[in-house]
C-alpha cells in the first residue's frame, strides 16, 4: 500500500499560468516533505521542502502548502514556464535515511 | 563538480547473469543509497549505507547485495538477474544534518534490461 500518492499522472498548463501538483500521504509520523524535479535521462533534483510543523514554504516561483489534517500537500508554480516541464516527485521523510516517494506527476507547460 | 557518478549507464543482461552497478560521490557525504524507479511506482529504496562500514535494507532489497567500499563508493550487485529487475537504478548520497539540508543528491541513472 503506497504511503505517498500522486494521483495525477500528468498535468498540462499554459505558460504563465499556475501549475498545482498534489500529493497525499497516509503516515502522520512523516516529519518532512520534499519535492523533486526530474528531466528525462537525468536524476531527480531537489526543489523545495517543508517541515511538518509548517503549513507553507516559498522559494521564488515555487510554493509548497501542507495541510496536516487532510494529509495533503501541494506544489504551486507561478508563473509556469516551459522549462518547468518535467516529472515532479513528492517525497516524505520517514527517517534520516529513508524517503518515501510518490509515483510522480508529469508536468507539461505549453508555450 | 561531478556529484554522484554511476556506471554503466545502460546494460542488457540475460536472465541468471550477474552484474555490479558502480557508484561514486565526490561530495564527502556519509550516506549513500540505491533506488530503483519503475513506471507508476516512483522511486523505491533498495539498500542504503548510513556511513562507511554500514549497510541496511530498504523497501525492496530481495535479489540485491551492496558493498560500501569506502566513503566515496557504494556498489549494487545483482547475483542472478531476473526480468523483474528490469528498471532504472539511481544511486544517491546525502549528508544527514538539519532537515532542511537533509536532501539527497542523485546520479543520472543506470538503465538495466534483463531479457
Amino acid at each position: 500500500d503506497q504511503q505517498v500518492k500522486q494521483n495525477s499522472p500528468s498535468l498540462s498548463v499554459q505558460e504563465g499560468r499556475i501549475s498545482i501538483l498534489n500529493c497525499d500521504y497516509t503516515n502522520s509520523m512523516f516529519d518532512y516533505f520534499l519535492w523533486y524535479k526530474k528531466y528525462p535521462a537525468e536524476g531527480p533534483t531537489f526543489l523545495i521542502s517543508i517541515s511538518s510543523i509548517k503549513d507553507k514554504n516559498e522559494d521564488g516561483r515555487f510554493t509548497v502548502f501542507l495541510n496536516k489534517s487532510a494529509k495533503h500537500l501541494s506544489l504551486h508554480i507561478v508563473p509556469s514556464q516551459p522549462g518547468d516541464s518535467a516529472v515532479y516527485f513528492c517525497a516524505a521523510r520517514e527517517s534520516s535515511y529513508k524517503l518515501i516517494f510518490g509515483s510522480g506527476t508529469r508536468l507539461l507547460v505549453r508555450p | 563538480n561531478a556529484g554522484v557518478t554511476q556506471t554503466p549507464k545502460f546494460q542488457v543482461l540475460k536472465t541468471g547473469q550477474s552484474m555490479t552497478l558502480q557508484c561514486a560521490q565526490d561530495m564527502n557525504h556519509n550516506s549513500m543509497y540505491w533506488y530503483r524507479q519503475d513506471p507508476g511506482m516512483g522511486l523505491r529504496l533498495i539498500y542504503y549505507s548510513a556511513s562507511e562500514g554500514t549497510t541496511d535494507k530498504g523497501e525492496v532489497p530481495n535479489g540485491y547485495n551492496v558493498s560500501r567500499l569506502n566513503k566515496r563508493e557504494f556498489s549494487l550487485r545483482l547475483e542472478s538477474a531476473a526480468p523483474s529487475q528490469t528498471s532504472v537504478y539511481f544511486c544517491a548520497s546525502s549528508e544527514p544534518g538539519t532537515a532542511v539540508r537533509n536532501t539527497i543528491y542523485f546520479g543520472e541513472g543506470s538503465w538495466l534490461t534483463v531479457v
